[in-house]
């Protein structure tokens, strides 16, 4: 099946800085990427939708100018938590469609392993 | 606005069948999917279902879509250890240009 990967699969940093999540699909091409944020023992919530060569389109709540997203090409995504503080602390997942798929039967979202961002 | 509807805990015995209900409210889903969750780990898809069918099979795994209802469920037959899990329903519409929206997760209990 379809492999998406992100890196770094966690990382601590101190509060006020910012860190970059890099969301890859590897064996196909990506025109959506979906970055989703998960806190703990709740579900998963759409913050963005990731568009190759076009702005992000955030959902309602979400600060575009703190959660950065580029997508400069059709297999790499990225986030980043600028000025990051200790409420961005959570598990960022990001999914890739297939765009393969676009015209097929089924419309799959391929997700990576997640990120755990923990910020002192 | 959209919401998905699923009990946070199911706990069965090794060997019998699982049955993960979720209920959702966008009818104008177009897709709706099963994913499986392990600790520390993120989503795997387990199957999907599109919108205008009624039933899917597939190994172990059976969805059944009462579209009438919003109701989708997810049996698993012959539960084993290994099927220890958070299992999301989560709904798509339009084609999967928007992005999913989950229920909270159903956390799988396997006892021996």
């Amino acid at each position: 099946g379809a492999v998406v990967s992100q890196h770094p699969s966690w990382v601590i940093c101190k509060s006020g800085t910012s860190v970059k999540i890099e969301c890859r699909s590897l064996d196909f091409q990506a025109t959506t990427m979906f970055w989703y944020r998960q806190f703990p023992k709740q579900s998963l919530m759409l913050m963005a939708t990731s568009n190759e060569g076009s702005k992000a389109t955030y959902e309602q709540g979400v600060e575009k100018d703190k959660f950065l997203i580029n997508h400069a090409s059709l297999t790499l995504s990225t986030l980043t938590v600028t000025s990051a503080h200790p409420e961005d602390s959570s598990f960022y997942i990001c999914s890739a469609r297939d765009f393969r798929k676009l015209a097929g039967a089924t419309d799959t979202q391929y997700f990576g392993p997640g990120t755990r961002l923990t910020v002192l | 606005g959209e919401d998905v509807e699923q009990s946070l805990f199911l706990s069965v015995r090794e060997g019998d069948s699982s049955v993960i209900n979720c209920t959702y409210t966008d009818s104008s889903s177009t897709y709706l999917y099963w994913y499986k969750q392990e600790p520390g780990a993120g989503l795997q898809l387990l199957t999907y279902i599109f919108s205008n069918m009624d039933m899917k099979q597939d190994q172990r795994l059976t969805v059944l879509l009462n579209k009438k209802d919003k109701h989708l469920s997810l049996r698993i037959a012959d539960t084993q250890t290994g099927d220890s899990a958070i299992y999301f329903c989560a709904e798509g519409g339009g084609g999967g240009a928007d992005g999913l929206t989950f229920g909270k997760g159903t956390h799988l209990i396997i006892q021996p």
